[in-house]
């Protein structure tokens, strides 16, 4: 059954603006992370953050987690032609089986040049 | 470096045949799934592993089978394959630190 969904489904913006995609899940969690997938290409894990943390950073992304409402939003910022892909998000469900990961239908984000 | 590879890339079949594609991963990763993603579903999980001659069902496993006989190979297998398996598929593998390394995936077409 699928836990998270983003918002939007389709993103496109102009190169060097900023793109902020959503994710709402349904059950606690241990951890939600945020994937990339490139077209015809396996997916590349970008960030991770814990149920305890609120904000994460790792370069030009920003990751928020709000589990009062359980949603995640991952903000790219600066963006570039080359950020042209897919973004899912993935949750680690609370009392779920190890590793187990969730996925959603993801965002598809295009940056035009 | 490590890698996780999947083959073949590519992979025509018809209805009935039974098809076994290949994940080989050389993170030394104890755990690894086998994805499925379609339009309209994202990625749904068909079965995962947690360590040798350990196998687990996933949402979607119904019609489809793995074995880990070691820590780097677990192959997929459709035993009569369907056109509604028709999609591609994707092995990962985690390890303690939770992340997924995904392989290039199989596209899988079913005539």
């Amino acid at each position: 059954s699928q836990q998270g969904e983003e918002d939007p489904q389709a993103l496109s913006i102009q190169e060097g603006e900023n793109a902020t995609m959503n994710c709402s899940y349904k059950t606690s969690i241990n951890n939600l992370q945020w994937y990339r997938q490139n077209s015809g290409r396996g997916l590349v894990h970008l960030i991770l953050i814990r149920s305890n943390e609120r904000e994460k950073h790792s370069g030009r992304l920003r990751v928020t987690l709000d589990t009062s409402k359980k949603s995640s939003s991952l903000l790219i910022t600066a963006s570039r032609a080359a950020d042209t892909a897919s973004y899912f998000c993935a949750t680690d469900e609370y009392g779920g089986s190890q590793g187990n990961l969730i996925f959603g239908k993801g965002t598809k984000l295009s940056v035009k040049p | 470096d490590a890698e996780i590879t999947q083959s073949p890339r590519h992979k025509i079949t018809e209805t009935g045949r039974q098809v076994t594609l290949a994940c080989h991963q050389t993170w030394n990763h104890n755990n690894m799934f086998w994805y499925r993603q379609d339009l309209g579903h994202g990625l749904r999980l068909i079965h995962y592993s947690y360590g040798v001659q350990d196998t687990n069902k996933g949402e979607v496993s119904d019609g489809y089978s793995v074995s880990r006989s070691n820590t780097e190979d677990l192959p997929l297998t459709l035993e009569s394959a369907a056109s509604s398996q028709t999609s591609v598929y994707f092995c990962a593998s985690s390890g303690i630190d939770e992340k997924l390394f995904f392989g290039s995936g199989t596209q899988l077409s079913v005539l």
